[in-house]
């Protein structure tokens, strides 16, 4: 199957700043990536719909100026949690379909992000 | 509009217990079926999917069939193992490749 590839898995951050993200799909190319977060023991949420070459398409309830989705090429897009605050802290998953596996989504590995 | 039902969890079972994980759906299409399993601290791994009614997915001795009928993907295994506790997703898309829709995850913990 097809591979993304999620970095950092794991990010400690000051209140305050910002911490990025990065996603890539490191056989296919993705024009669409998706964003989830997952807080513990719930299901993951879709917070964003990220396409390459123009905005991403946010889900009800998400900031886009807090979280900042930019999907700049076929194989990569980043999210920016911007003056993280404590509450942000929560597990990201990134994912991407290659429309060539019978629709099948593919998973980055995650990345736990705490903010002290 | 689109939906995934998913059983309510936790589930604990002993080794060599027979699982199931009840999953309906409600799709406006034809969607594709999905379960994916999540280890602790990782993301999610696809276990098995079915892309049209009565195809049977299976992987790891785990297995799904699509039942339109029934509107139902449930997942099944005769016999799980210590390593098998995790968390299991239903999820659907529709159409196929477009976006997709989880169910809110069973958590599984199978004690020796």
């Amino acid at each position: 199957g097809a591979v993304v590839s999620q970095h950092p898995s794991r990010v400690i951050c000051k209140s305050g700043t910002s911490v990025k993200i990065e996603c890539r799909s490191l056989d296919f190319q993705a024009t669409t990536m998706f964003w989830y977060r997952q807080f513990p023991k719930q299901s993951l949420m879709l917070m964003a719909t990220s396409n390459e070459g123009s905005k991403a398409t946010y889900e009800q309830g998400v900031e886009k100026d807090k979280f900042l989705i930019n999907h700049a090429s076929l194989t990569l897009s980043t999210l920016t949690v911007t003056s993280a605050h404590p509450e942000d802290s929560s597990f990201y998953i990134c994912s991407a379909g290659s429309g060539q596996h019978g629709g099948e989504l593919f998973f980055g590995e995650g990345s736990r992000l705490t903010v002290l | 509009g689109n939906s995934v039902t998913q059983m309510e969890g936790p589930v604990t079972l002993s080794e060599e217990a027979f699982l199931t994980i009840n999953c309906t759906y409600t799709a406006t299409g034809y969607p594709s079926l999905f379960w994916y399993v999540q280890y602790p601290g990782e993301g999610l791994q696809l276990l098995l999917k079915a892309t049209k009614a009565d195809d049977k997915g299976s992987n790891k001795g785990f297995e799904a069939t699509y039942r339109k009928e029934t509107t139902s993907f449930h997942l099944e295994k005769g016999s799980v193992q210590v390593s098998d506790s995790a968390v299991y997703f239903c999820a659907l898309s529709d159409p196929p490749g477009n976006q997709f829709y989880f169910g809110t995850g069973t958590s599984l913990t199978v004690i020796p």
